[in-house]
C-alpha cells in the first residue's frame, strides 16, 4: 500500500537556525513527491516537488528538499529559519493509478521561535 | 487569475440538514478534487473529477455527492449532515499531467451540531 509518514507532529527551531521537516514514503515504482505549507485559516500552498532529475529540489520561500531513494525519504529543509515560516507542513506522494491523485501525510507543525 | 475559490468560508449545520459547498477554478484545469482535513489526520480525498461529466470516489466518499457540469465548477453536496462531517473542506485543481501541481482553494470550515 502506498503511504506517506511524517514522523514528527511538531518541530521547534530557533530563528536563524537550519530547519528540517521529515517525510518518508512507501510507493511502488518511481515516486512523485510534494511539499505543501498551510498557514492558519488558509488553504495549502505549493512549495516544491520532485518528479525526476536532481535529487535536491529548490522551491518557494528558500525551502529545498532532498530526495533519497535508498532511504525512501524526502525531507524539507531551509538553511535559516524565519518566524514567518511557522506553519503546518504537509508531504504528499502521487497515488499510483492515475488522475494525479495525492496521498498526504498527517502534517508537521513547525514553530520558529525568535 | 483568482485560482480556486470556495464558498462559503464557514457554515454551521444542524444534524440532517443538507448543503452544497461551491468550488470554482479559472485555470482551465481538467482535474478537480475535494478533500477533508481533520486535525492530525492530514487530507483525505472525498471525490475527484477528470473532466466535465466524469467523477469518481476517493478514499472517504460516504455521505457526499458531487457533480461536474462545467470545467470550472465542482460542487460538493452533503445530503444528511452528521457530526462526523464536521471538518475543513478543501477543493483543488490540476492540469492533466501526472505530477502536475494541485492548487488549493482557501477552504470551507463546516460544523455539524
Amino acid at each position: 500500500a502506498q503511504s506517506v509518514a511524517q514522523p514528527e507532529d511538531q518541530v521547534n527551531v530557533a530563528e536563524g537556525n537550519p530547519l528540517t521537516v521529515k517525510c518518508t514514503y512507501s510507493v511502488s515504482g518511481n515516486p512523485y513527491l510534494f511539499w505543501y505549507v498551510q498557514y492558519p485559516n488558509r488553504g495549502l500552498q505549493f512549495l516544491l516537488k520532485y518528479i525526476t532529475g536532481d535529487n535536491l529540489v529548490k522551491g518557494s520561500y528558500g525551502f529545498e528538499a532532498e530526495f533519497n531513494k535508498s532511504q525512501t525519504s524526502f525531507h524539507l529543509k531551509k538553511p535559516s529559519a524565519l518566524v514567518s515560516d511557522s506553519a503546518l507542513y504537509f508531504c504528499a506522494v502521487r497515488e499510483l493509478g492515475g488522475y494525479n491523485k495525492l496521498i498526504f501525510g498527517a502534517g508537521t507543525r513547525l514553530a520558529v521561535h525568535p | 487569475n483568482a485560482g480556486v475559490t470556495q464558498t462559503p468560508k464557514f457554515r454551521i449545520l444542524k444534524i440532517g440538514q443538507s448543503m452544497t459547498l461551491q468550488c470554482t477554478q479559472d485555470m482551465n484545469h481538467n482535474y478537480m478534487y475535494w478533500y477533508r482535513q481533520d486535525p492530525g489526520m492530514g487530507l483525505k480525498l472525498i471525490y475527484y473529477s477528470v473532466g466535465a461529466g466524469i467523477t469518481d470516489k476517493g478514499e472517504v466518499p460516504n455521505g457526499y455527492n458531487v457533480s461536474r457540469s462545467t470545467t470550472e465548477d465542482f460542487p460538493l453536496r452533503l445530503e444528511l449532515a452528521a457530526p462526523s462531517q464536521t471538518s475543513v473542506y478543501f477543493c483543488a485543481s490540476s492540469r492533466t499531467g501526472e505530477g502536475d501541481t494541485q492548487y488549493f482553494g482557501p477552504g470551507t470550515r463546516l460544523t455539524v451540531l
